[in-house]
């Protein structure tokens, strides 16, 4: 059973310019989430996707979106990046039944450094 | 909107002390978790819980719904506790689920 990977694990961007960040989700969970960590700060939910499609958003605007795979791995994707999107990026995936409201643990990746210049 | 607070932000213990950090959120949630962040940036889900009390080697965790408070209990503390503890409330809106984070407190283990 492999664990949560994430990919790169480090990246400098210019403002302005785009990224995706990747994330594999451990075998047999099928929900991904996405947080932004700013430093000295706890972190702050980005987004989830369940079964591909997107289940839940927290307070980012649309320029942060995201993708999940049939294969439950995702992405996150940033355009016209801005000097405060510099954080650690998390991705943490977990098993879930939403229609039973059934829900486990989540399991974070090492995340992605993102420093933007 | 729900708020997490934890107390105390800073902590700094002796090796052997029992430490407790503590976690209060303002409305109704699905669930609690507690996480382990260490320096460099990696995080480990230590507990999940909605009710009651779970344990896991010399951690403990509880929580009281009606008084929307949980805390984390360390026995006999180690160097090696050494991290930032988060504690995060999940709860669903809409059928959506949203996870609010605290903002961590800082945990040092003196040998």
């Amino acid at each position: 059973e492999t664990g949560v990977t994430q990919s790169p694990t480090h990246l400098i961007k210019t403002r302005g310019q785009q990224v995706t960040l990747r994330c594999s989700s451990q075998s047999g969970h099928n929900t991904v989430s996405w947080y932004q960590q700013a430093l000295g700060q706890g972190p702050q939910f980005i987004f989830q996707y369940y079964r591909e499609e997107e289940n839940g958003r927290g307070n980012f605007p649309p320029r942060f979106s995201g993708l999940q795979f049939p294969n439950y791995s995702s992405e996150l994707n940033v355009n016209a990046l801005e000097l405060d999107d510099s954080a650690l990026y998390l991705c943490a995936s977990s098993f879930a039944r939403l229609a039973g409201g059934y829900r486990e643990t989540q399991y974070f990746g090492p995340g992605t450094r993102l420093l933007v210049l | 909107k729900n708020e997490v607070e934890q107390s105390p932000q800073n902590l700094t213990a002796q090796e052997g002390e029992f430490i407790t950090i503590n976690c209060s959120y303002s409305v109704g949630i699905s669930a609690l978790h507690w996480l382990q962040q260490h320096p460099g940036g990696g995080i480990v889900s230590l507990f999940m819980l909605s009710s009651g009390k779970k344990k896991h080697g010399r951690l403990i965790a509880t929580i009281n719904i009606q008084e929307k408070h949980s805390s984390l209990h360390i026995t006999a503390s180690h160097p090696r506790d050494s991290a930032v503890y988060i504690c995060a409330v999940s709860f669903t809106t809409g059928g959506s689920e949203k996870l609010v984070f605290g903002k961590g407190t800082k945990l040092t283990v003196n040998p």
